[in-house]
């Protein structure tokens, strides 16, 4: 089973909320990835975590705070975001944080109004 | 620097007809090698890799890709093209970065529509 979920589908906040985005693995994999795609864009990398450690982190503005609670479990919180962090944010995991490939979740929709 | 280059943006094929979508990668390394795949507002799916060994692999979907080392590409192809193969279709290569980290670095995608 090669299967990565993602809560909610669909989220829709305001500037002052705070919310959070959940992704879950089940195959074993020792890395997950957050990734953020605007509209006919490639993914962009933005969280790392190998071992349920932080292990990258590409610049990201600190309203975006990722959280790995165990091995299979991956959460991105949400706080104060502008419009234009609307986006799809998806979800990945792999076997380990060398040069394996990478299964995305079907992602989480975000408007920021 | 690595990079990964489609140089098709869009590309619309008859169905039944067949399909070869451009990759060409810049990295100084052994390459590893991946095509993704994804329908609108949807995740990506993973159709093959590359990452030793026989250059030419095959995937899901009726899929295959070659990989060529002296063209730095890595070229996806369908023989025969199904209405539901219309999507975004994303090459990538895995690098290492100094640091001793690694990415996926992505090509900007070519998006595919399949004419009945």
């Amino acid at each position: 089973d090669t299967e990565v979920t993602q809560t909610p589908k669909h989220l829709v906040m305001g500037m002052t909320n705070k919310k959070s985005l959940k992704c879950e693995q089940h195959m074993g994999h020792r890395a997950m990835y957050w990734y953020k795609q605007k509209a006919k864009k490639p993914p962009e990398l933005m969280f790392v975590y190998s071992y349920e450690k932080l292990s990258i982190n590409e610049s990201v503005p600190s309203r975006f705070s990722p959280e790995c609670p165990n091995s299979s479990l991956l959460n991105l919180h949400l706080h104060a975001l502008q419009p234009e962090d609307s986006a799809l944010y998806l979800c990945a995991s792999s076997q380990g944080d060398t040069l394996y490939e990478q299964y995305f979740g079907p992602g989480t929709r975000l408007t920021v109004t | 620097a690595q990079s990964v280059t489609q140089p098709d943006i869009h590309i619309t094929v008859s169905e039944g007809a067949s399909l070869e979508l451009r990759c060409n990668y810049s990295y100084g390394a052994t390459p590893y090698l991946f095509w993704y795949v994804q329908s609108p507002g949807q995740g990506l799916q993973l159709l093959l890799k590359y990452f030793s060994g026989d250059t030419l692999v095959q995937g899901i979907k009726g899929f295959e890709a070659e990989f060529k080392r002296s063209q730095s590409s890595f070229n996806l192809r369908k023989p025969s093209v199904h209405w539901s193969d219309a999507a975004e279709y994303f090459c990538a290569v895995a690098a290492r970065f100094s640091g001793g980290y690694n990415k996926l670095i992505f090509g900007a995608g070519t998006r595919l529509a399949v004419h009945p």
